[in-house]
């Protein structure tokens, strides 16, 4: 069985900060991850995924993510946070080969202040 | 190229009353999942439908919830006898299949029981 704790349910940034959006997983193979953003009354987009090649992952919009088994870790960062940036952003785990549903985190909501 | 699609958009229902929520996957994808989100319970698997193997039902919360796939393509989750905790946003979901672990969410369908 799998996994996702994020920490901070809100954080909050000023605009031209750094983002860091945090996730710890569990899972007992080895997991594929996930990034999503969601904007107010839409679906989820992808923003990035690990899937056991680079343990740094860039994606979408200049966000970027780590692998780190040693932590569980797969901590979402961005240098510099712009308005557009404020969504929730959820944190997912597919249990390795073989699975194929997404085990969600409870998300964390972006704001952005100006 | 065009995205999953949902329909409807927004769904009031009384409580009691059958309700059909319709999917359109990306053209080609063979895999099509549907999920739950609601404030409480956050984002939950419901089923998986993968070419024309059975599906996996594990998530459904009660026999109330069924769902199908016609043609490979559209899918139909239909709830029966609805009730206030059915209230949520159903969002369905479609990958390429086949060892692609990507998922592509539509904007859902927001469900209110009254």
């Amino acid at each position: 069985a799998q996994s996702v704790t994020q920490l901070g349910s809100h954080v909050s940034v000023s605009e031209g900060a750094l983002v860091l959006l945090r996730c710890n997983y569990s899972s007992s193979v080895p997991p594929y991850l996930f990034w999503y953003v969601q904007y107010p009354n839409q679906g989820l987009q992808l923003l990035l995924k690990y899937t056991s090649a680079a343990t740094l992952v860039k994606g979408i919009n200049g966000f970027e993510a780590e692998f780190k088994k040693s932590e569980t870790s797969f901590h979402l960062t961005k240098p510099s946070a712009h308005m557009r940036d404020a969504a929730e952003y959820f944190c997912a785990v597919i249990g390795g080969a073989g699975s194929y549903q997404l085990t969600f985190g409870k998300g964390t909501k972006l704001s952005v202040i100006p | 190229g065009a995205g999953v699609s949902q329909s409807p958009s927004n769904k009031v229902t009384e409580k009691g009353k059958d309700v059909e929520l319709r999917c359109d996957p990306i053209s080609g994808h063979t895999a099509l999942y549907w999920y739950r989100q609601s404030l409480g319970q956050g984002l939950e698997f419901l089923i998986y439908f993968q070419g024309n193997s059975a599906p996996d039902k594990s998530g459904l919360p009660s026999d109330r919830f069924s769902a199908e796939r016609t043609g490979g393509s559209v899918s139909t989750l239909t709830i029966q006898r609805t009730q206030q905790e059915d209230s949520a946003v159903y969002l369905c979901a479609s990958s390429p299949g086949a060892g692609s672990y990507e998922q592509y969410f539509g904007p859902g369908t927001r469900l209110t029981v009254t």
